[in-house]
C-alpha cells in the first residue's frame, strides 16, 4: 500500500517550454500533496504544500507563477514549471499524505533538464 | 528555531561493521519522526515513524530508537545493499504537520 507514482521520471526540454509532472497517489486518498527541489548530495528543498481543491502554498521564495500546481483530486497533483530556463534543471520530487496521518509517502521523482 | 541535525553527513563501513546514524532534533512540539532511506535518483523511501521516547522499531538489520532530543537509526552487519542516503524528518505538533527534514547521511557499505 501507500504507493505514489511520479511521471514522467525524466525530461529534458528546451529553455522557454513548460514542463508539466504528474503525482498520483494509487491506493489511498492523497488530501494533501507536497513539491520538493533536491539539489545534488543536497536534501529536500520544499517548494509548496497543496490541499485537494484550494491554492497551494508556496514557501517563501519560491515563485508561484513560475511553478503550477493544481490538486484537482484526491489521487492527481501537477506541477507545471512554466518557460523552463536552464536553472530551473533539477531533480523534483512529489510526497502525498492522508488525511489524518503524518506519513509523506514520496514519488520516485523527475529529473528535469532545461538545454 | 526548529531544527534537525543528522550525523555523520557521511559514514563508509566494512560490511558486517555496525554502527549507528544520529538524528537530533530541537523543536516546539514533536508529533513524530520519520526516518526514510533514499537511492540515488529516486525518491525517499518511508522506513520507520517513532512517536514518543522511548519507542524502537526493526526492519530487517534496522533498528530506530527515539529519546526525547535524538533519534539514532542502528545497522547491525550492514551489507553493500544498504548502501543509501538515510533521511531524518520531524513532524511538528503544531502547525498543520509541519515537516523537518535533516540533510541526510550518506551510507557507504563496502564489501
Amino acid at each position: 500500500g501507500a504507493v505514489v507514482s511520479q511521471h514522467p521520471s525524466r525530461v529534458i526540454c528546451k529553455s522557454g517550454t513548460s514542463v508539466k509532472i504528474e503525482c498520483r497517489s494509487l491506493d489511498f486518498q492523497a488530501t494533501t500533496m507536497f513539491w520538493y527541489r533536491q539539489f545534488p548530495k543536497q536534501s529536500l528543498m520544499l517548494m509548496a504544500t497543496s490541499n485537494e481543491g484550494s491554492k497551494a502554498t508556496y514557501e517563501q521564495g519560491v515563485e508561484k507563477d513560475k511553478f503550477l500546481i493544481n490538486h484537482a483530486s484526491l489521487t492527481l497533483s501537477t506541477l507545471t514549471v512554466t518557460s523552463a530556463h536552464p536553472e530551473d534543471s533539477s531533480f523534483y520530487i512529489c510526497s502525498a499524505r492522508e488525511r489524518g496521518s503524518s506519513i509523506q509517502y514520496f514519488g520516485a521523482g523527475t529529473r528535469l533538464s532545461v538545454l | 528555531e526548529d531544527q534537525v541535525t543528522q550525523s555523520p553527513e557521511a559514514l563508509r563501513l566494512q560490511e558486517g561493521e555496525s554502527s549507528s546514524l544520529n538524528c537530533s532534533y530541537t523543536v516546539s512540539g514533536l508529533r513524530g519522526l520519520f526516518w526514510y532511506r533514499q537511492d540515488p535518483g529516486k525518491g525517499p523511501e518511508f522506513l520507520f515513524t517513532l512517536y514518543s521516547a522511548g519507542e524502537e522499531k526493526e526492519k530487517e538489520r534496522l533498528k530506530a530508537t527515539l529519546t526525547k532530543k535524538e533519534s539514532f537509526l542502528h545497522i547491525t552487519a550492514p551489507k553493500p545493499e544498504d548502501s543509501a542516503t538515510y533521511l531524518c524528518a520531524v513532524v511538528l505538533s503544531t502547525g498543520g504537520f509541519k515537516t523537518i527534514f535533516g540533510a541526510g547521511t550518506r551510507l557507504f557499505v563496502k564489501a
